[in-house]
């Protein structure tokens, strides 16, 4: 069965630092997407990605957060300067189209020291 | 504002037919059911959805009141492996409407043995 994966599985950082989150979508899904979740807390929808563009971003989407997807596969999310307010899982969802159930990867685990 | 409500946490007995509420009263005509869940911190996983008929579909069975305002998501037969947080979702499917989806606190179902 075709899944979404990312890499890495747990990353540690420290304050300040860059990071980028990478996810390989499912190959023939149109539409990607970024959630996070604190730990206790509810998933959080961050962005979503079609045609190369964003489509929607909530407000924790500030300009320290963007993504890309740099060629035919790969969909990145990169924190410019993380804050330990940034440790959380985060997964990434691809669906072929918006009448389609999504489907997640098995999240990154941030933790930011 | 979650436009969902579901008890925070059920328990069920292994074997057992385990039913999960959810209220929706203020669902819009456009609006479809969508049941994902979530075991242990992996990234959310697709159940079923649907919009005013009863879905069935081999994890689960969706049963939608005539009035729409709420929803039971079955599991026939319970297994320790069902033990998740389990969230109910209303969503616009194209046309509008949010693009990611917008999770909720979810029921905590544990399966006892």
């Amino acid at each position: 069965e075709p899944e979404v994966t990312q890499t890495p599985s747990h990353q540690v950082t420290q304050m300040g630092q860059e990071v980028i989150l990478r996810c390989v979508p499912i190959s023939n899904h149109l539409y990607f997407y970024w959630y996070r979740q604190i730990l206790g807390q509810k998933v959080e929808f961050l962005v979503s990605f079609y045609n190369n563009e964003i489509s929607e971003k909530s407000e924790i989407f500030d300009d320290q957060f963007s993504v890309e997807r740099p060629d035919g596969s790969n969909f990145t999310l990169k924190i410019r300067s993380t804050k330990l307010e940034d440790s959380a899982m985060y997964f990434c969802a691809s669906i072929v189209d918006r009448r389609t159930e999504a489907f997640f990867g098995q999240g990154t685990r941030l933790t930011v020291v | 504002d979650a436009k969902t409500t579901q008890p925070p946490s059920m328990d069920c007995a292994e074997g057992r037919a385990a039913n999960l509420p959810c209220n929706h009263s203020t669902i819009s005509g456009n609006e479809y059911v969508y049941w994902y869940r979530q075991i242990h911190s992996q990234g959310p996983q697709y159940i079923i959805h649907g919009l005013k008929n009863n879905e069935t579909n081999e994890m689960a069975s969706l049963i939608i009141t005539e009035d729409r305002k709420s929803s039971t998501l079955i599991l026939p037969h319970a297994t320790l492996r069902d033990t998740a947080v389990y969230y109910c979702i209303v969503r616009v499917l194209s046309g509008g409407g949010a693009d990611g989806l917008t999770f909720g606190k979810g029921t905590h179902l544990i399966i006892q043995p």
